[in-house]
């Protein structure tokens, strides 16, 4: 059971917009601490794809963008393509638990 | 550029040990804090330790609390996870992964993983 709450599956045909929604509480994300979303592709390195809430490191493309808001955030991918099929986790912090993660979404592309 | 190699997995018995190394280069390791990460399979990722720039502090999850130690060596920039009392549920690919220093700490490269299989 993991602490900050995704859904298990988001799919959308190429070209599309999706979003993934991560949902915490008031001991996580509620209490200000930011949120940081990773892409996890078979067999590679699990890739970090925004921190600090909304911000890209260098060569992450545009498409990807996130934002959050009270005990919430969301990852959000326009122009989808098939390269983006992966899952995707967000990351915070609790003042007891220490670093907590998402339980990961699943992007499938149509 | 930067590179996180985990080694050390393998096949083990209930309660039996296993340490696992990773490998830094690429950057200033005795500069950067380290955290060690796990996903059982089929299941999400779980941050298991990580450990101060200059090895002075650590903190565990409970899940792995005396039972696993973090702990790294600046002159062979390596970091270790020293695991005992290994469990069933322990079976997973265990990744290293490097603290930012951007300020907003969140985990900016991480290595490819080494499956730890806990089975009798």
């Amino acid at each position: 059971q993991s602490v900050l709450t995704q859904p298990p599956s988001v799919s959308g045909a190429p070209g599309q917009r999706v979003t993934i929604a991560c949902t915490g509480s008031s001991s996580d994300i509620g209490a200000g601490y930011d949120v940081h979303w990773y892409q996890l592709l078979p067999g590679a390195a699990p890739k970090l794809l925004i921190y600090g809430n909304s911000n890209r490191p260098s060569g992450v493309p545009d498409r990807f963008s996130a934002s959050t808001s009270g005990t919430s955030a969301s990852l959000a991918i326009t122009g989808l393509q098939a390269e983006d099929e992966a899952d995707y986790y967000c990351q915070s912090y609790d003042s007891s638990l220490f670093w907590v993660f998402g339980g990961g979404t699943k992007l499938t592309v149509l | 550029q930067v590179q996180l190699v985990e080694s050390g997995g393998g096949v083990v018995q209930p309660g039996g040990s296993l340490r696992l190394s990773c490998a830094a280069s690429g950057f200033t390791f005795s500069g950067s804090a380290m955290h060690w990460v796990r996903q059982a399979p089929g299941k999400g990722l779980e941050w298991l330790a990580d450990i101060s720039y200059d090895g002075g502090r650590q903190y565990y999850a409970d899940s792995v609390k005396g039972r696993f130690t973090i702990s790294r060596d600046n002159s062979k920039n390596t970091l270790y996870l020293q695991m005992n009392g290994l469990r069933i549920e322990d079976t997973a690919v265990y990744y290293c992964a490097r603290k930012s220093l951007s300020g907003w700490e969140e985990f900016d490269y991480w290595g490819q993983g080494t499956l730890v299989i806990v089975s009798s």
